[in-house]
């Protein structure tokens, strides 16, 4: 298995644009978690799904924020509009209950920059 | 409210010594903890798990120590080596069904040959 996969790794966008972050979990795991990574406030959970389904949506800063997750094979993390405080990295991750427990496997990243 | 902090920032060390990194929380009974690695660039790689019944689960030159008493994980790496140079991150479960992990901010650790 090719692991979880992002897209894109880097983006760089204007303060105002909107921003669309993909993710393609591994084959068969039905847990799908975004988390947003900084230096100052570390790795933090923003949303996770279950079958397709947003169970806590917690951690999502603002209604700028919104995450979907349209059939099990893809994911997206949409900020609209963007701010310069929205730059950090954002990774997603998935995992299955019952066949890797509760260990979660990370994508490697998009680095977001948002002038 | 629930803290989770990793005591320090940075560890260096000579290759060869033991690398002992520290995880406390509070306000918190996790049912389980974890150890991960993320290198630069990457996304953090899972290492071990330890559940709050345990005291002690090893990985070939990894240990980690769990006391819930003192709500403290200790996580070791024996015979350390330049390779073992990462940042390493513990996370504790978030309860609920699914663990939604918390994370610490991480230790950046440093081997020097």
């Amino acid at each position: 298995d090719a692991g979880v996969i992002q897209s894109p790794r880097h983006e760089v966008t204007e303060m105002g644009q909107e921003v669309t972050l993909r993710c393609k979990p591994i084959s068969g795991h039905d847990y799908l978690f975004w988390y947003r990574q900084t230096m100052m406030r570390g790795l933090e959970l923003l949303i996770y799904f279950n079958n397709n389904v947003p169970i806590d949506d917690s951690g999502m800063p603002e209604d700028r924020f919104s995450a979907k997750m349209p059939n099990a094979s893809f994911s997206t993390l949409k900020i609209q509009p963007s701010e310069p405080r929205d730059s950090a990295v954002y990774f997603c991750a998935s995992n299955a209950l019952g066949l890797a427990g509760e260990t979660q496997y990370f994508g490697p990243g998009t680095r977001l920059l948002v002038l | 409210s629930q803290k989770i902090e990793q005591n320090s920032e940075a560890l260096n060390i000579q290759e060869g010594k033991t690398a002992t990194l520290t995880c406390n929380y509070t306000n918190y009974s996790p049912a389980y903890l974890q150890w991960y690695r993320q290198d630069p660039g990457r996304g953090p790689v899972f290492l071990l798990l330890i559940r709050e019944n345990e005291k002690e689960k090893r990985k070939e030159r990894l240990k980690v120590t769990f006391d819930t008493t003192l709500k403290q994980s200790l996580f070791h790496i024996t015979a350390s080596q330049p390779a073992d140079s990462a940042t390493y991150l513990c996370a504790l479960s978030g309860g609920g069904s699914q663990g939604n992990l918390i994370f610490g901010k991480g230790t950046k650790l440093s081997v020097k040959p």
